[in-house]
């Protein structure tokens, strides 16, 4: 079984209309994080949260909002979708108790389209 | 503002060649360096480095660090279809596990 979950794995939605991505580990990692990849841009980051408590802004995070609802869950909302908004989007995971603390742990990812 | 760049953007090569992907960095507070390969989905973690001179190996890949230059290399030797994926090089600062990715080099490997 997978580490590292996301769900959807594919998704097509409308303008205006709110979806959210859902992530789920099973390493029992304190830290999780979203990013999107678009072509010729990388992985930026949206989100990031150290643990359930804590939540924080990356680089784009505008109109993007997330919830941890449990140190195994971080879920990625998008209020009101828009056609720049279309990307693939990754969660990962990382350990801050070892000494591998930077090494992040992807998801599979989830392609979403905004028409 | 942290910065990664990573050069060429894309290679083709024939099987059997050996690559050299670049990565470029300016961060503040540099704590690590974190190379990946991408194949058709999500990233796998390939090496992490942290400090200058020492060469990180993995059977027909390896890497090493430059933190004077601010630069690493990821060395691929005798290469095979299955080494075609996108590289990514990310750094890490000294004060959290926020990375800042490349672009990434997309490599492809030909018979």
């Amino acid at each position: 079984d997978a580490d590292v979950t996301q769900t959807p794995r594919n998704r097509i939605t409308k303008t205006g209309k709110r979806i959210m991505l859902e992530c789920s580990q099973t390493k029992g990692h304190d830290r999780m994080y979203w990013y999107r990849q678009d072509p010729g841009l990388g992985l930026r980051l949206i989100y990031y949260s150290f643990d359930v408590k804590d939540i924080n802004k990356g680089e784009i995070s505008d109109g993007y909002s997330v919830s941890r609802q449990a140190q195994a869950k971080f879920s990625l909302s998008l209020e009101s979708a828009i056609p720049n908004q279309t990307a693939l989007y990754f969660c990962a995971t990382s350990d801050p108790g070892t000494g591998y603390k930077e090494t992040q742990y992807f998801g599979p990812g989830t392609r979403l389209l905004v028409l | 503002e942290d910065k990664v760049v990573q050069s060429p953007l894309s290679l083709v090569v024939h099987e059997g060649d050996t690559v050299t992907l670049n990565c470029s960095y300016e961060v503040t507070n540099f704590r690590s360096l974190l190379w990946y390969k991408q194949e058709k989905k999500a990233p796998t973690f390939l090496f992490m480095l942290t400090s200058s001179g020492i060469e990180k190996k993995s059977g027909r890949l390896s890497s090493i660090l430059d933190k004077k230059e601010l630069f690493s290399i990821l060395n691929i030797t005798a290469t095979q279809t299955g080494d075609s994926a996108i590289y990514l090089c990310a750094v890490a600062p000294g004060t959290a596990s926020k990375l800042t990715f490349g672009t990434g080099t997309r490599l492809q490997v030909t018979l």
